[in-house]
């Protein structure tokens, strides 16, 4: 089936720097999102792009999608303690008609205070 | 608190023993899903819901019963369970289907011995 795969699988920075992970998947897509999962808790919805947007902001979060590569980043800047957590992209497959997410494996950020 | 409640949130089942996972929302989302989790890797559809009395199979259904009686509520059974039936147990809400980011549960920790 369809997958999104996230690309590092962990990731470690300092405090106040940037952190990119990126998000690869394999058919067309109506949209892709992202959520964030702490330790032993469940997914939280971060942002969503729609496959006619290039990039979407929100807050730190700057999302960017190229369709013609299928592929997405997911850039947090100035990082803080508190983005550590698992991260993970999820695609709404227009191919086969699946009315639910696809979610990939994740990219695990630590970040060092 | 509005939101996605799973209930139990841990459990410890012997092989071969049944039990039903409880996923309530309060939100008056028509879609409901459930995702297991296993240890490093994404989220795994088991099956979903478009609305009150349906359902429908995801990637990995077998072993796994749903119903959706009441819009409100979506409830995952395991009918003789089974040690690769160890995991964490996902249900989330959305108010379409897949427009719109998941609202997820906290989650149910599973375990099967």
């Amino acid at each position: 089936s369809q997958q999104g795969e996230e690309d590092p699988q962990a990731l470690s920075i300092q405090e106040g720097e940037n952190a990119t992970m990126n998000c690869s998947y394999k058919t067309s897509i109506n949209n892709l999102q992202w959520y964030r999962q702490n330790s032993g808790r469940g997914l939280v919805h971060l942002i969503l792009i729609r496959s006619n947007e290039r990039e979407k902001h929100s807050g730190r979060l700057r999302v960017t999608l190229d369709t013609s590569k299928k592929s997405s980043s997911l850039l947090i800047t100035a990082s803080r303690a508190a983005d550590t957590a698992s991260y993970f992209c999820a695609t709404a497959d227009a191919e086969t008609g699946r009315r639910a997410l696809t979610f990939g494996s994740g990219t695990r950020l630590q970040v060092q205070p | 608190n509005a939101g996605v409640t799973q209930t139990p949130k841990f459990r410890v089942l012997k092989t071969g023993q049944s039990m039903t996972l409880l996923c309530a929302q309060d939100m008056n989302h028509e879609y409901m899903y459930w995702y297991r989790q296993d240890p490093g890797m994404g989220l795994r559809l088991i099956h979903y819901s478009v609305g009150e009395g349906t359902t429908a199979k995801g990637e990995v259904p077998d072993g796994y019963n749903v119903s959706r009686l009441k819009k409100q509520n979506f409830l995952l059974g395991l009918e003789s369970a089974a040690p690769s039936q160890t995991s964490v147990y996902f249900c989330a809400s959305s108010p379409s289907r897949t427009s719109y980011g998941y609202t997820f549960g906290s989650g149910t920790r599973l375990t099967v011995v």
